[in-house]
């Protein structure tokens, strides 16, 4: 089974802390990346990688920044936390982004930033 | 810009059926994918549509029209268990996900 582990379940932060949410995977997956989810929203796409060292913004990518130095391991940086970034953070990863692919996703890290 | 719409919630009593519906606007669209995610964990992944037509696993069935774009998850002799939030997404070089319909299942 893939499996897709996060660093923290909770956490919480204070405003202008700086915050790195851990990724892992351990099915060797080429793609990996890091959702937002808040109430009514869906699933916002903030960052992801199709390679070690290599990242590209998704459609929020204001306020984070990501860091790909392993092929199992993505992170999220929130470089100074505020208030807006308070929500469920969610970690997938992917074989391939092409055609039929199925995304993995981790237990997510509920974020509170007070 | 690029955007799938579904209905925010879907009520249904156990044993009866319910359609989601999905229609989406999006460029590079490789196929549609449906996503379940129960209250408290993590979105995991239901079905795939790539060509036109009904995809059946189980007491789920996913549709796809791409002339219409348009897509439909389709439950089966629902049971308590089914309620969740239903996402649809589009496969294009990323995913790009509807805001979930949410499904409450009533005995």
């Amino acid at each position: 089974d893939v499996k897709v582990t996060q660093s923290s379940r909770y956490l919480v932060k204070r405003t202008g802390e700086k915050v790195f949410l851990e990724c892992v995977q351990d099915m060797d997956h080429e793609n990996m990346f890091w959702y937002r989810q808040d109430p009514g929203l869906g699933l916002r796409l903030i960052y992801f990688s199709y390679d070690v060292k290599m990242k590209e913004k998704g459609d929020i990518p204001e306020g984070y920044s990501v860091s790909r130095e392993k092929k199992e391991r993505f992170s999220l940086i929130l470089e100074s936390a505020s208030t807006n970034q308070t929500s469920m953070y969610l970690c997938a990863s992917s074989p391939t982004n092409r055609g039929d692919y199925e995304q993995y996703f981790g237990p997510g890290t509920r974020l509170t930033v007070t | 810009g690029q955007s799938l719409e579904q209905p925010s919630e879907v009520t249904a009593v156990e044993g009866a059926i319910v359609q989601i519906n999905c229609t989406y606007q999006t460029s590079g669209f490789y196929g549609l994918s449906w996503y379940q995610q129960h209250d408290g964990g993590a979105p995991t992944f239901l079905s795939y549509n790539a060509l036109d037509g009904l995809e059946e696993t189980g007491r789920f069935s996913s549709f796809l029209s791409r002339s219409d774009s348009y897509g439909y998850l389709l439950l089966q002799e629902l049971q308590m268990k089914d309620s969740a939030s239903y996402f649809c997404a589009a496969n294009t070089d990323k995913l790009i996900f509807g805001t979930g319909t949410r499904l409450q299942v009533f005995p």
